[in-house]
């Protein structure tokens, strides 16, 4: 059964610090590794995914790389703002049409 | 376009009664799953489709019913309510799924959030 990590669980930055969030995998035979941002009471709004031949992908102030054999990815967020602040999740597609998410890095910027 | 829809937002249920939770798309995807959310327990896979017609079971599906007559909706049906389905529900779609490629992109809707006494 694949099983994913987020570590830390939750995390505070002053506005301006760079974030960096890690995403870990037990099996490294998946198709994809995309990662969430969720509001309190809302729900998941996609922001990268890297498909299984990427080893990164950027959108913005987000990067986030993919390392297949390690198991591990690690979502990196430039010059952190309050708006930033949420609950930040990644999920890997793998075996017979299955999506796995961790549990999330809940995120708090500070101004 | 609107993406994913659910309805209801909310909703209070007593234990043994039935409902249904709807989730459209708009966007052409085949793929559509619905996962329930629960604090300490993350995102766990109810039931999932890869087109129409086809349907199979996720990692928690006793207590849930779906079906896929068309490919823009897949409905969620509580047959009896159990306060243990108490939780958020998300239903999620995508174009295609483990291709590796981009269409495998997963777009969640709103959410429906669910109380059962």
């Amino acid at each position: 059964k694949q099983e994913v990590t987020q570590i830390p669980a939750a995390l505070s930055v002053p506005e301006g610090e760079n974030l960096v969030l890690n995403c870990s995998f037990t099996d490294s035979a998946i198709y994809n590794l995309q990662w969430f941002r969720q509001d309190p009471g809302k729900g998941l709004t996609s922001l990268l995914l890297i498909q299984s031949s990427q080893r990164e992908q950027t959108s913005g102030r987000l990067n986030a790389s993919l390392d297949k054999s390690s198991g591990r990815s690690t979502l990196y967020i430039a010059a952190s703002q309050p708006g930033d602040s949420a609950t930040y999740l990644c999920a890997v597609t793998y075996g017979n049409n299955r999506l796995a998410f961790g549990k999330g890095n809940q995120v708090v910027v500070i101004p | 376009n609107a993406g994913v829809t659910q309805t209801p937002k909310f909703q209070v249920l007593k234990t043994g009664q039935s409902m249904t939770l709807q989730c459209a798309q708009d966007m052409n995807h085949e793929y559509m799953s619905w996962y329930r959310q629960d604090p300490g327990m993350g995102l766990r896979l109810i039931h999932y489709s890869v087109g129409a017609g086809i349907t199979d079971q996720g990692e928690v599906p006793n207590g849930y019913n779906v079906s896929r007559s068309t490919t823009e909706d897949f409905p969620l049906r509580l047959l009896s309510a159990a306060p243990s389905q108490t939780s958020v529900y998300f239903c999620a779609s995508s174009y295609n799924f483990a291709t590796g490629g981009a269409e495998d992109e997963q777009y969640f809707g709103p959410g429906t959030r669910l109380t059962v006494t």
